[in-house]
């Protein structure tokens, strides 16, 4: 199936500092991609949606100044949890969709925010 | 409201044992419904989708029963074995649109 690289996928910062995690698709052309929150032993929180060359959909309650997304290609999406807090710190994982092909989603491995 | 609604919460099963997981939904345009398998500290990985045009899809030891009229679809894992210990998440969506998960399942086997 097709791979979805994200990166790092352990990062542990200080409070007010910011952190950047990338989103790759390796192999296809991803249009959309999505980012989400997961906390322990929970389901997936879809946090926005992001289309290649747009603006990011945020969903409700989800601060766009505090998570920035830009999806500056075709093949790779940032988000940028700004000004950490402990209460950021969570399981953030990005997806993409092969929308051109198959529409199936795929999964990056996950990034690890801990901030101390 | 939860567009998909999946249960059972947890699962515990002898090795070699059939479990089932099931998820129902509401909305009649969705026409894709992937069932994720994920690891702790992993992210999800597709294991097997279905389209609403057939009631079942084997691959492996993995088969998704697909009820169009009732709305629900299911997971079932054939022999199961200990290395299948995981969360399991079933989805829906319009193709091209976004995903609607279930809130999971956490599967043990037991050896």
């Amino acid at each position: 199936g097709a791979v979805v690289s994200q990166h790092p996928s352990r990062v542990i910062c200080k409070s007010g500092t910011s952190v950047k995690i990338e989103c790759r698709s390796l192999d296809f052309q991803a249009t959309t991609m999505f980012w989400y929150r997961q906390f322990p032993k929970q389901s997936l929180m879809l946090m926005a949606t992001s289309n290649e060359g747009s603006k990011a959909t945020y969903e409700q309650g989800v601060e766009k100044d505090k998570f920035l997304i830009n999806h500056a290609s075709l093949t790779l999406s940032t988000l940028t949890v700004t000004s950490a807090h402990p209460e950021d710190s969570s399981f953030y994982i990005c997806s993409a969709t092969d929308r051109g092909h198959t529409g199936e989603l795929f999964f990056g491995e996950g990034s690890r925010l801990t901030v101390l | 409201q939860q567009q998909v609604k999946q249960s059972p919460q947890s699962l515990i099963v002898q090795k070699g044992g059939i479990p089932i997981i099931n998820c129902a939904y509401e909305n009649t345009a969705f026409d894709y419904f992937p069932w994720y398998q994920q690891f702790p500290g992993k992210g999800p990985a597709l294991l097997i989708a279905i389209r609403p045009d057939v009631s079942e899809k084997k691959e492996g030891r993995f088969t998704i029963s697909f009820n169009k009229s009732a709305k629900q679809f299911s997971l079932h894992i054939m022999d199961s074995q200990p290395g299948d210990s995981a969360t399991y998440f079933c989805a829906a969506t319009n193709t091209g649109n976004q995903f609607y998960f279930g809130t999971g399942t956490s599967l043990t086997v037991i050896p």
